[in-house]
């Protein structure tokens, strides 16, 4: 079975602070997201990244980065959290090329204070 | 750009119920569409695909259809449960992306 964990379920950060969510992979996947879940808004896409050190923004990059050092770890940076970054952060991967689908972590909620 | 709508944002059915959840997508040039569900505060699992050349999947009580040039697909639950009380998610992956467009969801419950 695929598996893709998220460093943590639930993160409480103070706004201006600088945060990493982490997302690991066990399945070889060339492909890997980061979205962002909000009431009424559905899943958005921040960043896209379809090889190590490869990426893409999606539909709402301000305010984020993202890292990919390993195939396997794909790392979403607020490089100073803000109130309305408070949100369902959701790491998804799939393998690239094949019609296949994604695979979702188990989300991390953030609070920024 | 394309758009994926889902109509109603929440529905209430007694169990045993038969129903069906709606999608509607404004560009008709996928390479498939997928519908997945979501437990409150979870991640998403994938619970069909169908590819563009497909006109229905099958899984257990679950029956998906794609009708591409109308823009349409529709998720069946036959003899709904309790357990099928989740967030039904709709998305689309364009030819030529990666990436999928997701709808805004169906929130179900279903009544004791």
């Amino acid at each position: 079975d695929v598996k893709v964990t998220q460093s943590s379920r639930y993160l409480v950060k103070r706004t201006g602070e600088k945060v990493f969510l982490e997302c690991v992979q066990d399945m070889d996947h060339e492909n890997m997201f980061w979205y962002r879940q909000d009431p009424g808004l559905g899943l958005r896409l921040i960043y896209f990244s379809y090889d190590v050190k490869m990426k893409e923004k999606g539909d709402i990059p301000e305010g984020y980065s993202v890292s990919r050092e390993k195939k396997e770890r794909f790392s979403l940076i607020l490089e100073s959290a803000s109130t309305n970054q408070t949100s369902m952060y959701l790491c998804a991967s799939r393998l690239a090329g094949v019609p296949d689908t994604q695979y979702f972590g188990p989300g991390t909620r953030l609070t920024v204070l | 750009k394309q758009e994926v709508t889902q109509i109603p944002a929440a529905l209430s059915v007694p169990e045993g119920e038969n129903l069906v959840l709606n999608c509607s997508f404004t560009d008709s040039a996928i390479y498939n569409l997928q519908w997945f569900r979501q437990d409150p505060g979870k991640g998403l699992t994938s619970l069909l695909l169908i590819q563009s050349s497909q006109r229905e999947q099958t899984s257990g009580r679950l029956n998906a259809s794609l009708d591409k040039s109308s823009g349409r697909s529709t998720l069946y639950i036959a003899a709904s449960q309790p357990g099928d009380s989740a967030t039904y998610l709709c998305a689309v992956n364009n030819f030529g992306n990666e990436k999928l467009t997701f709808g805004t969801g169906t929130r179900l419950t279903i009544i004791p």
